[in-house]
């Protein structure tokens, strides 16, 4: 079974420039979910989505941050402007859905190295 | 979803077995417990979850203490590859499905 694919791998960009990230997840996975992960610490979820709604997107900075997964398969992960925190990896998993704990096992990709410059 | 403690890195030598511990004396009776780990690079892994049982998978031993308060995950015959940072998680299922990474346990296996 493939794995959830992400791409790119590694990113360097300038501040207020602006990037984008793909995500693939598991086929037949209803839950896809992108997290941020800042160097040394723990992953910390920025949005999720359940088909293609979103379920929570309480820690998404809105004002450079934007998410969409319109055909409820793949997602992208934009931000514009940059800034230099937020160089980070960023993470995409995904989770069969909800209802039981084996559904809602979360599976990561290898995710996207960010460096901004 | 209630916290977790967990030591902040262990070492542990190659073909013995690893135990990691972790505490989470606020859990509450429908949350379940999570182990993720992550290799350098490379995205978290799903290793093995439980609610009130032991559990036993091809990767791991969790061990659930009878109050549920503390477990312990077990790696049999650590190898060089187990080298990570382990995450112990709790959660409820049915809340948004949404993960609370702490700062894990960074395990060294050394030859």
């Amino acid at each position: 079974e493939a794995g959830v694919a992400q791409s790119p791998r590694y990113k360097i960009i300038e501040k207020r420039q602006s990037v984008a990230f793909w995500c693939n997840p598991i086929s037949g996975h209803a839950t896809l979910y992108w997290y941020q992960q800042i160097l040394g610490q723990g992953p910390k979820l920025l949005i999720q989505f359940q088909n293609n709604g979103v379920v929570d997107d309480s820690q998404l900075p809105k004002d450079r941050f934007s998410a969409e997964r319109l055909k409820g398969v793949d997602s992208t992960l934009k931000i514009q402007p940059a800034k230099l925190e937020d160089s980070a990896v960023y993470l995409c998993a995904s989770s069969l859905g909800i209802g039981t704990s084996v559904r809602e096992t979360q599976y990561f990709g290898p995710g996207t190295r960010l460096l901004v410059l | 979803d209630a916290k977790t403690t967990q030591p902040t890195s262990m070492d542990c030598a190659e073909g013995r077995a690893a135990n990691l511990p972790c505490n989470h004396s606020t859990i509450s009776g429908n949350e379940y417990v999570y182990w993720y780990r992550q290799i350098h690079s490379q995205g978290p892994q799903y290793i093995i979850h439980g609610l009130k049982n032991n559990e036993t998978n091809e990767m791991a031993s969790l061990i659930i203490t009878e109050d549920r308060k503390s477990s312990t995950l077990i790696l049999p015959h650590a190898t060089l590859r187990d080298t990570a940072v382990y995450y112990c998680i709790v959660r409820v299922n049915n809340a948004g499905n949404m993960l609370t990474f702490g700062g894990g346990t960074r395990l060294m296996v050394k030859p």
